[in-house]
């Protein structure tokens, strides 16, 4: 079945650091990707997205480019910043998944001053 | 857009008891989603609605829980002689369904979050 696998974290990175999440993903079906992230004490929400096989999904200073050749979503931001800690999720939603999205296991990521 | 609510945030159970969590999507969506968070761990699918219908559901739902969305607004969840193992955080959350079905993100509550003693 559809799958989707993240670097374990959690990652320990200083305040303007370069960031990068790995995310592969296997799915029989044409899939929409997605990143959500989890700040302590708040649900779940969308980051970005990507729809096709090289779109560029962008906000808040992060990146994730769909790579069919590699089955890849990889996150990354150039420099982060404290308030960016929280849990990352990379997802994905199939048309023949019937429609509902799985996650990844998360990777929790910390940002010290 | 007041977003999705659940309720309750937290619900303490003994084990063999029922409980049933509600959730409110945001007004204008017609499909609604229920997953289960354990830590450590990303959301799990149980159950999707699309208005009244509800047309998923996990191997994971076992005959224990049961799903409703009686006039496609708001939506319950019910877990019947509860075990510890059902100890998790409970989702729920909506989409639009715009530009496609797959391609709508989804909007999450916070959760109820469900222990059994």
């Amino acid at each position: 079945g559809d799958s989707v696998t993240q670097m374990e974290g959690p990652v320990t990175l200083s305040e303007e650091a370069f960031l990068t999440i790995n995310c592969t993903y296997t799915a029989t079906g044409y899939p929409s990707l997605f990143w959500y992230v989890q700040y302590p004490g708040e649900g779940l929400q969308l980051l970005l997205k990507a729809t096709k096989a090289d779109d560029k999904g962008s906000n808040k200073g992060f990146e994730a480019t769909y790579r069919k050749e590699t089955t890849s979503f990889h996150l990354e931001k150039g420099s982060v910043q404290v308030s960016d800690s929280a849990v990352y999720f990379c997802a994905l939603s199939a048309n023949t998944g019937g429609f509902k999205t799985i996650f990844g296991a998360g990777t929790r990521l910390f940002v010290k001053a | 857009d007041t977003g999705v609510s659940q309720d309750p945030r937290h619900k303490i159970t003994k084990r063999g008891q029922n409980v049933t969590f509600r959730c409110d999507p945001i007004s204008e969506h017609n499909r609604l989603y229920w997953y289960r968070q354990t830590l450590g761990q990303g959301p799990e699918f149980l159950t999707y609605f699309q208005n009244e219908a509800q047309l998923e559901k996990s191997r994971l739902l076992s005959d224990r829980f049961s799903a409703e969305r009686p006039k496609g607004s708001f939506s319950t969840l019910e877990i019947q002689r509860t075990e510890q193992g059902d100890s998790a955080m409970y989702l729920c959350a909506s989409s639009s369904g715009q530009g496609g079905a797959y391609n709508s993100p989804l909007h999450f509550g916070n959760g109820t979050r469900l222990t059994v003693t």
